[in-house]
This record gives structure tokens, C-alpha cells and sequence, in this order.
């Protein structure tokens, strides 16, 4: 099974700044998501295939990476923008979560 | 608009089952591979299983060791989990998620997803 690790575990920062959340792999996997939950709420999609901006999701929302290694990044935080993210690896019909990274306002 | 609407949590005593649904509007439901993902409370997402949309593939998690069945009634749009033999770790919230494209034959994300249902194991 692919294991995603998240970090950090915790972020804090202010509305205008840049978020730069990590997420890596086990092992090399095929294809690579990231995910918004706000308390109380379903998660959302934000990523698919690593780079690629959900339907509706700003472009300040930006993701990067191949192999092991990934990146999602928002260039300017907003008010709405505090939560916790997740990525998720799908590829050879399993399909893991890392544990989370909480974003959260200083 | 797109939605789905998950069903039938609630307490339960360990050692028994339940069946949870996720009725499905706004889509062509057969056209769409769908899965459950649960959260245990204050935990992280955790993907249980995947029908594909003509039901010819269905996967599991391997933690679950064969107590869940996943299935669905296209003609009704509506997607099912049956839980046997639940214990104290499978209380979470259960979610129902769809594939983010149709007639996938390859894994994909999940954009669209349920509010969730509860379901509680406890004596």
C-alpha cells in the first residue's frame, strides 16, 4: 500500500501570505489529488493529476510534483482559505489519503 | 445541480451490520465510478471502496478484510455499503464520492461528495 506523508502537520499564517504544504510518497505513484475540508464541511476538490485546478478553484490554488514528491501551493492566503488539505494518490484500483495538513490562521 | 444524498447511519452495537446508501440526482448515475470514503472523528479521509459505473470492477480496502460489500441499482441511482460484523473503529462519518469523469477505466479523483452519514458502533 502507498503511504502519503503530509507536512507540516500544522501551518500558520496570515490572510496575504503564500502556503507551501508537501506531500510525499512511499513510492512512485501514477497520479496525485488535493483536497480542502472545512470543519463541519465535505472535502473538496481542488487538484487532479498533481497540476490541474478543479473546476472553480482559483488560480492562486497551484499544484506541482511527479514521482514521490508534490507540492500544492497558494500564492496569497485568503479568509477562506484555513482548513485542513489532503492529498490522495489513485492508481492500480487503491486509492490512500496522506493524514492531513491544517492550515490555520496565525 | 449535481448532489448526493447519503442515508441509514446510526447507532449500532458491535458485532452488527448496516446498510448505508447514497442516492444520487443531478447525473447520469450508471455513467460514473463511485466510491465510500469514511472519517473517523477528528481523523483524517480514509477510501473504503469502488464500484466501477457498469459494476464490472469492484475494490476494497484491505483493512476492511472482506466486511464490507459495495453495490449500487443504477436504475434507481442509488449506491449502497453493507457493513457486517462493525466494531468500536468503524464509527466515522461515511461519504459517498464520484469519479470526477465518466466511463473511467483508469483510476481517477473525487470531485463531487456527500454531506456524509453517521454511523456510531457502541454497546
Amino acid at each position: 500500500e502507498v503511504v502519503l506523508t503530509q507536512s507540516p502537520g500544522t501551518l500558520s499564517l496570515s490572510p496575504g501570505e503564500r502556503a507551501t504544504l508537501s506531500c510525499r510518497a512511499s513510492q512512485s505513484v501514477s497520479f496525485l489529488a488535493w483536497y480542502q475540508q472545512k470543519p463541519g464541511q465535505s472535502p473538496r476538490l481542488l487538484i487532479f493529476d498533481a497540476s490541474s485546478r478543479a473546476s472553480g478553484i482559483p488560480d492562486r490554488f497551484s499544484g506541482s510534483g511527479s514521482g514521490a514528491d508534490f507540492t500544492l501551493s497558494i500564492s496569497r492566503l485568503e479568509p477562506e482559505d484555513f482548513g485542513v488539505y489532503y492529498c490522495q494518490q489513485y492508481g492500480g484500483s487503491r486509492w490512500t489519503f496522506g493524514q492531513g495538513t491544517k492550515v490555520e490562521l496565525k | 445541480q449535481v448532489q448526493l444524498v447519503e442515508s441509514g447511519g446510526g447507532v449500532v452495537q458491535p458485532g452488527g451490520s448496516l446498510r448505508l446508501s447514497c442516492a444520487a440526482s443531478g447525473l447520469t448515475f450508471s455513467n460514473y465510478g463511485m466510491h465510500w470514503v469514511r472519517q473517523a472523528p477528528g481523523k483524517g479521509l480514509e477510501w473504503l471502496a469502488f464500484i466501477r459505473f457498469n459494476e464490472n470492477n469492484r475494490y476494497y480496502a484491505d483493512s476492511l478484510k472482506g466486511r464490507f460489500t459495495i453495490s449500487r441499482d443504477n436504475s434507481k441511482n442509488t449506491l449502497y455499503l453493507e457493513m457486517n460484523s462493525l466494531r468500536a473503529e468503524d464509527t466515522a462519518v461515511y461519504y459517498c464520492t464520484k469519479d470526477q469523469n465518466q466511463y473511467r477505466w483508469t483510476d481517477d479523483a473525487f470531485d463531487i461528495w456527500g454531506q456524509g452519514t453517521m454511523v456510531t458502533v457502541s454497546s
